[in-house]
């Protein structure tokens, strides 16, 4: 499983748009490229997960550079409610060895009011 | 609702003693997890399952034991070989065992040990 390394925390304001990025250096061929988000005493949440250029849903954008390296997690206009911590996680899925996620320590995200 | 259930949230037990850690989910899922979190630390996966009557050892396995005896559950026994027992612990399930895309899993509310 490739290793992420992504910062351990970042502070913002409501309402600013908050960039997240996560190195993945000896990502393979076959990896994707997941998001979690987790609240205190929560389980995480799945957010997003490309492959490559870009991907946007309802609630994030990644954005993933041609070589694959890097990834960065987009949250627009923050609110208080997106305090938690946010997951970088590369990986495949392999029929034998299984889906198995490699969670490192996160990103902890603070928004300040 | 269709989910990921843990009971109880919160559980308290004497060191030596074993404790089973409940999971269920609705979901119809083939795969189901067993994590650990420790205070500001990431999840480590403790055992997983592919399908019922199978699972495979995490990283972190020695002083747990499982079982999937139905789809629907996935328990996770903390005996009291494990050294360090207090944690956080979380249940996931996914889909589509074995597909491409690295399928996303779904996380129960968790379970707080702590051993006295």
């Amino acid at each position: 499983l490739a290793k992420t390394t992504q910062p351990i925390s970042m502070d913002s304001y409501e309402g600013q748009e908050v960039n997240i990025t996560c190195s993945h250096n000896n990502i393979a061929t076959n990896d994707y490229i997941t998001w979690y988000q987790q609240f205190p005493s929560q389980g995480p949440r799945f957010i997003i997960q490309g492959y490559k250029t870009k991907v946007t849903n309802e609630v994030a954008s990644l954005f993933i550079p041609a070589d694959r390296k890097s990834s960065t997690l987009s949250l627009p206009r923050v609110s208080l409610s997106d305090t938690a911590v946010y997951y970088c996680l590369v990986g495949q899925v392999i029929k034998a060895a299984g889906n198995k996620l490699t969670f490192g320590g996160g990103t902890r995200v603070l928004v300040k009011p | 609702d269709g989910g990921i259930t843990q009971s109880p949230k919160y559980l308290f037990r004497k060191e030596g003693q074993n404790v089973t850690l409940s999971c269920e989910q609705n979901l119809n899922h083939d795969a189901m997890y067993w994590y650990r979190q420790d205070p500001g630390q990431g999840l480590r996966l403790i055992y997983y399952s592919q399908i019922v009557n199978d699972f495979q050892k995490g990283d972190i396995a020695e002083g747990y034991s499982v079982s999937r005896e139905k789809k629907e559950s996935f328990p996770l026994t903390v005996t009291s070989a494990q050294k360090n027992p207090t944690a956080f612990y979380l249940c996931a399930s996914s889909a589509e065992w074995g597909t491409g895309g690295g399928n996303e899993q779904f996380f129960g509310p968790g379970t707080r040990l702590t051993v006295l």
